[in-house]
């Protein structure tokens, strides 16, 4: 079945630094979603792309979407201390279901 | 309402025990997925309903593992003859048709199977 899979699984940085995460599919998706997961919460939705090579900016945080559609990426600029947490990319088939990757925590010193 | 809500918060079964987990989704959402979420991993797929339709239930690790929306809002999960293994976070997601907006949450049920 559909695989999707994250890395880095862990990520430190230090305040102010920037944070990439990668996120790739096994099979061709109609979209991509991006969720955060703050430790004790849960999943709450941040974007969806959709058209391939899509770029989507929300403030310091840059969503992209692969061209060939099985692949994204999350990038955070200058990060700050809310930005803690665990980032999960979820990939949807045309079947309907999304399914999740492990996602990528995200620890941030001050 | 205003978000996805689900019930009980916590619940502590006692190995072989049934329980049931409710989730309530936002107003006017067709479709609602049930996750399974182990420590430190993401979500499982377990089940989706578009209105009362139980569309897939490919995720569902056994047939102890049952299902539910009949009148096209409140679900119901449950399981049945509990095991260790069942012991996780159960999620509840609620989404539009377009699904656009993403899925939005519940807060969860945290099972724990002695």
């Amino acid at each position: 079945g559909q695989q999707v899979m994250q890395i880095p699984q862990y990520q430190h940085v230090q305040e102010g630094e920037d944070f990439t995460t990668y996120c790739n599919s096994s099979t061709t998706l109609s979209n991509i979603q991006w969720y955060k997961q703050r430790p004790g919460g849960h999943p709450v939705f941040l974007i969806q792309l959709v058209k391939s090579g899509e770029v989507k900016k929300q403030k310091r945080l840059t969503f992209q979407f692969g061209e060939a559609k099985k692949n994204s990426s999350l990038h955070i600029t200058a990060t700050q201390t809310t930005d803690v947490g665990t980032y999960f990319c979820a990939g949807r088939t045309n079947a309907g279901k999304s399914t999740f990757g492990d996602g990528t925590t995200l620890t941030v010193k001050p | 309402g205003a978000g996805v809500s689900q019930s009980p918060r916590y619940k502590v079964a006692k190995r072989g025990q049934d329980v049931a987990l409710r989730c309530d989704p936002i107003s006017g959402h067709v479709s609602l997925f049930w996750y399974q979420q182990a420590l430190g991993q993401g979500p499982e797929f377990l089940t989706y309903f578009q209105n009362e339709a139980q569309l897939d239930k490919s995720g569902l690790p056994s047939d102890r593992f049952f299902a539910e929306r009949p009148e096209g809002s409140v679900s119901t999960l449950k399981i049945q003859r509990t095991q260790q293994e069942d012991s996780a976070v159960y999620l509840c997601a609620s989404s539009s048709r377009t699904g656009g907006n993403g899925y939005t949450f519940g807060s969860g049920t945290r099972l724990t199977v002695v």
